[in-house]
């Protein structure tokens, strides 16, 4: 079945580090893969995503290239700051009538000022 | 704009107490879900609703009931509640399609005694 693998945290980082979190998943087909942001005490949100290989996502100063050859959606940042503490969790979605989504554990980063 | 609410926010429960947990959305998505988040444990799907009137498993179903009471609506009811229920819930919608993301609620923190 489809899963989601995704480096165990927690992260700890200084501002202004660079950020790499990986992910790699499972999944037939071509799946819909993304990004999400939990903040402290709040629900999830999306960060990024990416429909088809190689395409790349994009939002505040965070990056994820959809690699097929390697199945992986690794998300970076070039220079963290201490807002960017959070959980981030990857997930992955196939279409089809259930659209399930597919979430991988959840990776604690906390940015030490 | 409202997004998906949930209510409530906090509950504690004694042992064997039943209770519901309620879900709306607003953006007439076609797909919901429950999921339960516990420490170090990421998201784990309880039940989902590819459409109104349809239900099904997901990964941890044992001692929940759902119910999608319209294309607004999907409620989780736990009949005779379990300390190993506690858990923060979070309730998501999202449409069908190719990349669509999932929006979710703020989180039920339930406490089980």
């Amino acid at each position: 079945g489809n899963s989601v693998t995704q480096m165990e945290g927690p992260v700890t980082l200084s501002e202004e580090a660079f950020l790499t979190i990986n992910c790699t998943y499972t999944a037939t087909g071509y799946p819909s893969l993304f990004w999400y942001v939990q903040y402290p005490g709040e629900g999830l949100q999306l960060l990024l995503k990416a429909t088809k290989a190689d395409d790349k996502g994009s939002n505040k100063g965070f990056e994820a290239t959809y690699r097929k050859e390697t199945t992986s959606f690794h998300l970076e940042k070039g220079s963290v700051q201490v807002s960017d503490s959070a959980v981030y969790f990857c997930a992955l979605t196939q279409y089809s009538s259930a659209s399930k989504i597919i979430f991988g554990s959840g990776t604690r980063l906390s940015i030490r000022p | 704009n409202a997004g998906v609410t949930q209510t409530p926010k906090f509950q504690v429960l004694k042992t064997g107490q039943s209770m519901t947990l309620q879900c709306a959305q607003d953006m007439n998505h076609n797909s919901m879900y429950w999921y339960r988040q516990d420490p170090g444990m990421g998201l784990r799907l309880i039940y989902y609703s590819a459409s109104e009137g349809t239900t099904d498993k997901g990964e941890v179903p044992n001692g929940y009931n759902v119910s999608r009471l319209n294309k607004r609506e999907f409620s989780l009811r736990l009949e005779s509640a379990a300390p190993s229920q506690t858990s923060v819930y979070f309730c998501a919608s999202s449409e069908r399609g190719r990349g669509t993301e999932a929006f979710f609620g703020q989180g039920t923190r339930l406490t089980v005694v």
